[in-house]
């Protein structure tokens, strides 16, 4: 059973592309995250929604769009994709009710812009 | 901001061979949480410290909680290939759910 799942694995597309990606969470956690990791392996938090109301959002171009429709899931929609926008972006959640809780993350989209 | 500075940031040592990864902030986190990544997945979570002082063994890993929660460490014995992997420290907030992580340590175990 899939804990946090992320969709697509891989997405390869071309600059100034519109594009989704997916995150479903199978947990009963509250709260979910998304993360942007760098070539350097670096995680920067993104955004973080709790309850589908948005608690984190970090510096990030207005070209990314969370969207929350229910706890269990988390997506991401990112406008006119640039050059820099390749990463991988990994999707996590947690149990925000109970302190110290760990993170559960998915495997991660490879975003690819050429 | 809280930042968390971990070193080394790359390691590269034989089987059998002892290593420790550094995690040192200015900032004091109510918990530290240490996770491992392999190459085509996520993190996972190794261990969580929350107490100034918490020592916690995991086979043969050893995690520590500095006395004032400032600062972590993660000591392997005797490495074996099977640990090769980026390992991220991560300071949990005081209040709220939000990690800072560390850069990363990535380590290659070689046989």
């Amino acid at each position: 059973d899939t804990a946090v799942s992320q969709t697509p694995k891989y997405l390869v597309t071309q600059m100034g592309n519109d594009k989704s990606i997916k995150c479903e969470q199978n947990l009963g956690h509250d709260t979910m995250y998304w993360y942007k990791q760098d070539s350097k392996k670096f995680l920067k938090i993104m955004f973080s929604y709790n309850n589908k109301e948005l608690i984190i959002n970090e510096t990030v171009p207005n070209r990314f769009s969370p969207k929350s429709p229910d706890k269990a899931h988390l997506n991401l929609h990112i406008n006119s994709l640039e050059l820099g926008d390749s990463a991988v972006y990994f999707c996590a959640s947690s149990s925000r009710s109970r302190g110290n809780q760990p993170q559960h993350f998915g495997d991660g989209t490879r975003l690819s812009i050429l | 901001t809280q930042l968390l500075e971990q070193s080394p940031q790359f390691l590269s040592i034989q089987e059998g061979e002892n290593l420790t990864v550094y995690c040192n902030s200015s900032s004091v986190f109510s918990s530290l949480q240490w996770y491992r990544q392999e190459p085509g997945e996520g993190p996972v979570l190794l261990v969580t410290v929350v107490t100034g002082g918490e020592v916690k063994k995991l086979k043969r890993l050893t995690f520590q909680f500095g006395d004032a929660r400032k600062d972590s460490s993660l000591h392997i014995t005797a490495a074996q290939p099977g640990d090769t992997g980026l390992y991220l420290c991560a300071g949990g907030e005081t209040s709220g759910s939000r990690l800072t992580f560390g850069e990363g340590t990535q380590l290659t175990v070689n046989p």
